[in-house]
């Protein structure tokens, strides 16, 4: 169980898209469409953005979306605004009732 | 409202145990999966362990196989983890979280707020 691998910073300015990739195996990212994505503000509880790759739930705009290809899913945010300034966390089922966390990518919105 | 609140967390010194327990309340808590997730301070988030509706499939990271266990009474809706050999490496806030369907690992879409265990002596 290593996790998955995320680049740690990204930034963009308002206005511009992002796209922070989600690094795992054929066992993990590569095996099943379920991988999710979390918004996490400083103090408070993440949020979930994604689910099984590019579903969105109620009420998260559509300015975040979700794609996989091959053991890499990827979350892109378009239309940056300052309060999408967080940190972004991917998770994927792994089999065997396990799940892995990326390791965290923070956003600047510069 | 949907809501899930932890407790149990604390201070506890190096091999020791601690039981925390999350309860659930405005949704069917046994149509739904459970995790706990941790997060170390300043440190990206960690799942833990996982159990589907009846717990029939339960999971662990290989971090605290074999010291902690998850455990689930769909009669109080209430979620479990007993934890054992308690290491500082398990120094962490531990969330609660229900997965969006009955099998473990879709994904975690309500959270609690979570309740911090720290170990040392």
């Amino acid at each position: 169980q290593s996790a998955l691998t995320q680049p740690a910073s990204v930034s963009g300015s308002p206005g511009q898209s992002i796209t922070i990739s989600c690094t795992g195996t054929s066992s993990d990212v590569g095996s099943y469409n379920l991988v999710s994505w979390y918004q996490q503000h400083p103090g408070k509880a993440p949020k979930l953005m994604i689910y099984e790759g590019s579903k969105r739930p109620s009420g998260v705009s559509n300015r975040f979306s979700g794609s996989k290809s091959g053991n890499t899913a990827s979350l892109t945010i378009s239309g940056l605004q300052a309060e999408d300034e967080a940190d972004y966390y991917c998770c994927s089922y792994a089999g065997s009732s396990t799940s892995l966390f990326g390791g965290g990518t923070k956003l600047t919105v510069l | 409202e949907v809501q899930l609140v932890e407790s149990g967390g604390g201070l506890v010194q190096p091999g020791r145990s601690l039981r925390l327990s999350c309860a659930a309340s405005g949704f069917t808590f046994d149509d739904y999966a459970m995790h706990w997730v941790r997060q170390a301070p300043g440190k990206g988030l960690e799942w833990v362990s996982g159990i589907s509706w009846n717990s029939g499939s339960i999971g662990y990271a290989d971090s605290v196989k074999g010291r902690f266990t998850i455990s689930r009474d769909n009669a109080k809706n209430s979620l479990y983890l007993q934890m054992n050999s308690l290491r500082a490496e398990d120094t962490a806030l531990y969330y609660c979280a229900k997965d969006r369907v009955a099998a473990a690992g879709d994904a975690f879409d309500i959270w609690g707020q979570g309740t911090m265990v720290t170990v040392s002596s």
